[in-house]
């Protein structure tokens, strides 16, 4: 299985948004509305910020939200805040009966 | 409110195998239609779906990892467990357990590091 596609890196100053893709299969992300994104800071285990393709679980912020078109997932992050510094990761669901991650984009807060 | 501890020893020998416990609180395993599963994180790099167990039994494994790995559930002790056989220095990560509707996992433990090393 191969993992899901996404930027190595993104930028953008507080108070901008910014959109992080994942790119995938019709077998993966393009099939099951089983997407979900996780947020990791340094040495701290990843915490999930979306599911479900846009599905925000309690206590998370309404700044970030998901969407989907075809195979490719995206995340956008509204209002930046250096706060949100951190790796995102996506995942997916596959037909294989297996999951598959995202390789991780570097989020810079500028 | 589920929680999740990851428990093991942090030092493996090459060709040894590497056994990770999972357990949870705040709730039975067998008392929830979710998937158990395990995630690895090599240092500097992403993450790596392992596997994951549904209460019932029934595992779904990561075909790269397929001939090496097994996934058990004991519902009496509330825990999961993963066993990596033959285990070599490219298997040295953070072993995280979690839980989810599928798979891979949304909800996490705070991970174990584990080393191969001899």
């Amino acid at each position: 299985q191969s993992a899901l596609t996404q930027p190595a890196s993104v930028s953008g100053s507080p108070g901008q948004s910014i959109t992080i893709s994942c790119t995938g299969t019709s077998s993966d992300v393009g099939g099951y509305n089983y997407v979900s994104w996780y947020q990791q800071h340094p040495g701290k285990a990843p915490k999930l910020m979306i599911y479900d393709v846009s599905k925000r679980p309690s206590g998370v912020s309404n700044r970030f939200s998901g969407s989907k078109s075809g195979n490719t997932a995206s995340l956008t992050i509204s209002g930046l805040q250096a706060e949100d510094e951190a790796d995102y990761y996506c995942s997916s669901y596959t037909s294989s009966n297996t999951g598959v991650f995202g390789g991780g984009t570097k989020l810079t807060v500028l | 409110h589920l929680q999740l501890q990851e428990s093991g020893p942090g030092l493996v020998k090459p060709s040894e195998t590497l056994s990770l416990t999972c357990t949870v609180s705040g709730g039975s395993i067998s008392g929830r239609s979710y998937y158990w599963g395990w995630i690895r994180q090599s240092p500097g790099k992403g993450l790596e779906w392992i596997g994951s167990i549904f209460y019932t039994g029934s595992t779904y494994y990561n075909p790269s990892l397929k001939s090496r790995v097994t996934i058990s559930v004991d519902t009496s002790k509330n825990q999961f467990s993963l066993k990596l056989s033959s285990v070599t220095a490219a298997d040295t990560a953070v072993y995280y357990c979690g839980f989810g509707d599928v798979f891979p996992p949304d909800y996490w433990g705070q991970g174990t590091l584990v080393t191969v090393s001899s």
